[in-house]
């Protein structure tokens, strides 16, 4: 079944405390892209990937990063979370042409503490 | 200016009725790309409908349709006979390459409820 995968689904955390949300898709899609969603601000982008190796900031990196080694994932890694990043994650994925559907993994609720 | 405007917060609609959910959207991009997620209570994002910016004709799927109105820069979800299970917030999303790389942006949303 085609899908993008997430893990892990629901995540509480202390401040401070360096964490990993993994992403994988299995349709061999070259982009990927990382949203948080957040109240009365919809879903913003954090990060994206056009292909291995090429990352670039969204409208809302701070606090963020990202690799991209192989395809077929893309993590994102807080290296000092704070309270507002507390937030329903969404990892997407697609084919290259710029106006192509993208197609969204389950979400990961983060809260941190 | 704001890319994407959905001007309906709430819907509500009898099961069975048809409902259209309204989405403006703004790019210089001649090259676009409209889509129309779906929002349950459980989370997920769910694709339901994309359009193009060069297709001629109004895509359909199922029971969605996509009003498609280039010259009013409207793309408005119309979903026919609806159910229960519809209910769910919806999103209207633009993929434009207007900044040089190819991004997503979506609407504040509509939260659509659907009675018996």
């Amino acid at each position: 079944e085609a899908q993008v995968t997430q893990n892990p689904r629901y995540l509480i955390t202390v401040t401070g405390k360096k964490l990993t949300v993994t992403c994988s898709q299995n349709m061999n899609h070259e982009y990927m892209s990382w949203y948080r969603q957040d109240p009365g601000l919809g879903l913003r982008q954090i990060y994206y990937s056009m292909n291995v190796e090429v990352t670039d900031k969204g409208d809302v990196p701070e606090g963020y990063k990202v690799s991209r080694k192989e395809k077929r994932n893309f993590p994102l890694i807080l290296e000092s979370p704070s309270p507002n990043q507390t937030s329903l994650y969404f990892c997407a994925s697609s084919t290259r042409g710029p106006t192509d559907t993208q197609y969204f993994g389950p979400g990961t609720r983060l809260t941190v503490l | 200016a704001q890319k994407i405007t959905q001007t309906q917060p709430g819907m509500f609609v009898q099961e069975k009725e048809a409902v259209t959910l309204d989405c403006t959207y703004d790019t210089s991009d001649p090259s676009y790309g409209l889509f129309w997620y779906k929002q349950p209570s459980s989370g997920e994002m769910i694709f339901l409908i994309y359009q193009g910016s060069y297709d001629q004709q109004n895509a359909t799927e199922g029971r969605y349709s996509l009003n498609f109105q280039k010259a009013r820069k409207s793309a408005n979800l119309v979903i026919s006979a609806s159910q229960l299970g519809d209910s769910a917030m919806y999103f209207c999303a633009m993929r434009d390459f207007a900044l040089g790389y190819s991004t997503l942006t979506f609407g504040k949303g509509t939260m659509l409820l659907v009675s018996p």
